[in-house]
């Protein structure tokens, strides 16, 4: 186990409804990465947080913002949430260049 | 620009044999490249990584990948399949001047028969 946790596991959400989706990082990392896995797809790059701040970000649309606390654990938001964003979200913590990804969270909306 | 290209979405092997999984890279200096595992509904698992080092790299459960800079490739081998090897594997590179990133490949899908 990586160390990297996430909640919820599973969710499930309507369109045009606004989801949270939480990473609590490593003990250690001040570096949380956030990607999308659509279902049989290779993991997409949505953003990344260091130190609290936004130190890169993937072509995804604004509706798609986060935050990182203090204690470098982090919040993924979707606004107006469409059928398309069904998939697997992960978080992923690192202090140097290798990442360590949570187990998921993966959302459904229907 | 960098990215990564596995070259087969689905490889099956009978276990007990041999196991390579294709990556080809292009980057225009030298990238630090990963596998990692992804078994059904779970996370991702990092097998290994290269970072300049020792081109031959040896990861977790028996796995090796070997960095050709002259083939640009960073094939991924275990010399015998068990199993529980059964899974998405996933060839990445980082992009250090985009802050990190991780561009994945589109993955390879191992089976392995009984």
């Amino acid at each position: 186990e990586t160390g990297v946790t996430q909640s919820p596991t599973h969710l499930i959400k309507t369109r045009g409804q606004q989801v949270t989706l939480r990473c609590s990082s490593q003990s250690g990392h001040n570096t949380v990465s956030w990607y999308q896995q659509a279902l049989g797809q290779g993991p997409q790059f949505i953003f990344q947080y260091y130190r609290e701040e936004e130190n890169g970000r993937g072509n995804f649309p604004p509706r798609f913002s986060g935050l990182q606390f203090p204690n470098y654990s982090s919040e993924l938001n979707v606004n107006a949430l469409e059928l398309d964003d069904s998939a697997l979200y992960l978080c992923a913590s690192s202090s140097g260049e290798t990442q360590y990804f949570g187990p998921g969270t993966r959302l459904l909306v229907l | 620009a960098q990215s990564v290209t596995q070259l087969d979405s689905h490889v099956s092997v009978s276990e007990g044999t041999p196991v390579l999984l294709r990556c080809n890279y292009s980057s225009s200096y030298s990238p630090s490249l990963f596998w990692y595992v992804q078994h059904p509904n779970k996370g991702l698992q990092l097998l290994l990584k290269y970072t300049s080092a020792a081109t031959l790299v040896k990861g977790i459960n028996g796995f090796e990948a070997e960095f050709k800079k002259s083939e640009t490739s960073f094939h991924l081998t275990k010399p015998s399949a068990h199993m529980s090897d059964a899974a998405e594997y996933f060839c990445v590179v980082n992009l250090y001047n985009q802050g990190g990133k991780l561009i994945f490949g589109q993955g390879t899908e191992l089976s392995v028969k009984p």
